[in-house]
């Protein structure tokens, strides 16, 4: 059964840093990998989708990573702004079944 | 965001009381899921959908129904809504090419 995780689950910054975020999964033969934005009382955004030959992907400030061979994606955000304040969640899907996802880091990005 | 409705997007029932959810899409894609998304739990599979009639379980299919009669409907039944029901509900879908997945703007659903 595919498990993924992801640390921390929680995380504040001062604006203008740099940061990662981190999300790991058991099974290593996924098909692919999405990160997701949500902020409070919404719904979920993709952001960015790495298929499983990919080894990254990048949208802005943003760049996501995959390893699948040691089942890791990063998620890198440049230069933070207070408006990159939101819970991202990262989710996979292997084979047939549907995506699978962390519980997501809770970002803050202080002024 | 695929042109993704869910209604209601608040109720407040009773236990014991049927309950239906509805999610619709204009993208004519061909997958359908329902989640709900609980504090400490993060989001689970309900039910989803490979095709008109074509429903299968997710992780925590126990005390819930679906069905899908049209490709753009996914309905979201709870016979008998208990208060472990409370929770945020979601729908989403999945064209065939099979990337990205696209998300309603969620249910909020009190079970008193």
């Amino acid at each position: 059964k595919q498990e993924v995780t992801q640390i921390p689950a929680a995380l504040s910054v001062p604006e203008g840093e740099n940061l990662v975020l981190n999300c790991s999964f058991t099974d290593s033969a996924i098909y692919n990998l999405q990160w997701f934005r949500q902020d409070p009382g919404k719904g979920l955004t993709s952001l960015l989708l790495i298929q499983s030959s990919q080894r990254e992907q990048t949208s802005g400030r943003l760049n996501a990573s995959l390893d699948k061979s040691s089942g890791r994606s990063t998620l890198y955000i440049a230069a933070s702004q207070p408006g990159d304040s939101a819970t991202y969640l990262c989710a996979v899907i292997s084979g047939n079944t549907p995506l699978v996802f962390g519980k997501g880091t809770r970002l803050s990005v202080i002024a | 965001d695929a042109g993704i409705t869910q209604s209601p997007r608040h109720k407040v029932t009773e236990t014991g009381t049927p309950v239906t959810l509805r999610c619709h899409q204009t993208e004519n894609h061909r997958y359908m899921y329902w989640y709900r998304q609980d504090p400490g739990h993060g989001l689970r599979l309900i039910h989803y959908s490979y095709g008109v009639k074509d429903t299968d379980k997710g992780e925590v299919s126990d005390g819930y129904s679906v069905s899908r009669s049209k490709t753009e409907d996914f309905l979201l039944t709870l016979e008998s809504a208990t208060s472990s029901q409370t929770s945020v509900y979601f729908c989403a879908t999945l064209g065939d090419s099979q990337e990205t997945q696209y998300f309603g703007p969620g249910t909020r659903l009190l079970v008193l």
